[in-house]
């Protein structure tokens, strides 16, 4: 079964950090692009960060220099290592992959994890 | 980076047919036909039902379509069904191998 699981979420502390992980069971995360989207509580969808099979890395300008996407193709994992996380970076964090048959569409989603940055 | 605006909710009786807008810039919707769509439910994640404008991923049903004209598109629902009533959010390729969501519309099944 084709499924990707998040971890990693919880309460940090403004300008703390935090690494979520996303792991994937039935196909290759090397073989696909995948990404990080976020959800405020009660708000809409934003995207985070994208990391292609060639391993180029991009991100939103809300994250840029903040925000680090990476992956281990040993555990089949996507990481977004986050650091000087603000009030604002509080989210639900999703991990999905790239559509084999689209440019830039997402096909299946983690359950997400929850990140709460608060003093 | 701005979100492409989506009207907050949009509503009708079963049956009949409900659309929403999507609406960019020439830097986004309107500069690449790579327009995708995404159902969610109330505390689950999202859904991808169209990408590429038009495109129906399998297993989604055809009362599903999607269209664009300049920098704007579209999503119809035809044959609203009460399975229906969920969020739906537009995302569009926006260049420089980065992409932007739409601020999201409650369908609401009267």
């Amino acid at each position: 079964e084709v499924q990707l699981v998040e971890s990693g979420g919880g309460l940090i502390q403004p300008g703390g950090s935090l690494r979520l992980s996303c792991a994937a069971s039935g196909f290759k995360v090397s073989s696909n692009y995948m990404t990080w989207v976020r959800q405020a509580p009660g708000g809409g969808l934003e995207w985070v960060s994208v990391i292609y099979s060639a391993g180029d890395t991009y991100y939103a300008d809300a994250v840029k220099g903040r925000f680090t996407i990476s992956r281990d193709n040993s555990v089949n994992t996507v990481y977004l290592q986050m650091t000087s996380l603000k009030a604002e970076d509080t989210a639900l964090y999703y991990c999905a992959k790239g559509y084999t048959y689209a440019y830039d569409a997402f096909d299946i989603w983690g359950q997400g994890t929850l990140v709460t940055v608060s003093s | 980076q701005s979100a492409l605006t989506q009207p907050r909710s949009v509503s009708g009786s079963p049956g009949q047919s409900v659309t929403i807008s999507c609406t960019g810039t020439s830097s986004d919707v309107g500069g690449f036909d790579y327009v995708s769509w995404y159902q969610q439910h109330p505390g689950k994640a999202p859904k991808l039902m169209i990408y590429d404008v038009s495109k129906r991923p399998s297993g989604v049903p055809d009362r599903f379509s999607g269209s664009k004209s300049g920098n704007a598109a579209s999503l119809t629902i035809s044959g609203l069904q009460a399975e229906d009533e969920a969020d739906y959010y537009c995302c569009s390729y926006a260049g420089r191998y980065t992409r932007v969501f739409g601020t999201g519309t409650k369908v609401t099944v009267l």
